[in-house]
């Protein structure tokens, strides 16, 4: 079963578009939720979340995570082709053991 | 300052052979993990070590996978007798294990097995 499951698997925009992905998962201790962005190569680290109802904000790209919910979300304002990439989400669970989803693959439309 | 380090970048096998992953984490990190990718899939943890343990091998083939990280040198992941399912992107991150568990990833090892 997996434990982190992301939406929509992937979506098409156009530039100027403001997306929202979205990860929701199920561990059993939790301790933090991640986002990554993955270009051709090594996913490059974005956020890391641990409190319930903070946004965290970089530029154009923010994330909220909501522990009652057992989710997260990603937004991304006024999007650009640079934006194309697979968004992961990962959970940390006690023990150091993360888990990551399979990806939303986002492609800004110029 | 170098950030997680894999090498070969690219590793091509035939069935039966012996394939050998490296994995300098960045310094000061203590912490490594591996992941391996599959098309069309997400990241799926492996293994979790720190320097000299296996801490965590719970996403790790029981049979002819292996991973080390001795204390000098690379951490090293190693595949016996390969087969065409292994073919995959394997990726290495490394934390520094100490109040922060932000992972640094490599740029990836792309295994192909003929």
């Amino acid at each position: 079963e997996d434990k982190v499951v992301q939406s929509p698997l992937s979506l098409v925009v156009h530039e100027g578009d403001t997306v929202t992905l979205n990860c929701s998962y199920e561990v059993t201790n939790f301790r933090s939720l991640l986002w990554y962005k993955q270009e051709k190569k090594a996913p490059t680290f974005l956020f890391m979340l641990t409190s319930s109802g903070i946004e965290k904000k970089s530029g154009r790209l923010s994330s909220i995570l909501d522990k009652k919910e057992l989710s997260s979300i990603l937004n991304i304002t006024a999007t650009q082709t640079g934006d194309s990439a697979i968004y992961l989400c990962a959970v940390e669970e006690g023990g150091n053991q993360f888990y990551f989803g399979t990806g939303t693959s986002l492609t800004v439309i110029p | 300052n170098a950030g997680v380090m894999q090498n070969p970048r690219h590793l091509v096998r035939r069935r039966g052979q012996e394939a050998r992953l490296r994995c300098s984490p960045m310094k000061g990190h203590s912490h490594v993990y591996w992941y391996r990718q599959l098309p069309e899939e997400g990241l799926k943890f492996m293994v979790y070590l720190q320097k000299e343990n296996i801490i965590d091998e719970s996403g790790m083939p029981k049979e002819r996978f292996s991973a080390e990280f001795p204390k000098e040198g690379p951490s090293i992941l190693r595949i016996q007798q390969v087969v065409r399912g292994d073919s995959a992107a394997y990726f290495c991150a490394s934390s520094p294990g100490t109040g922060s568990n932000i992972q640094y990833f490599g740029a990836g090892t792309r295994l192909s097995v003929l």
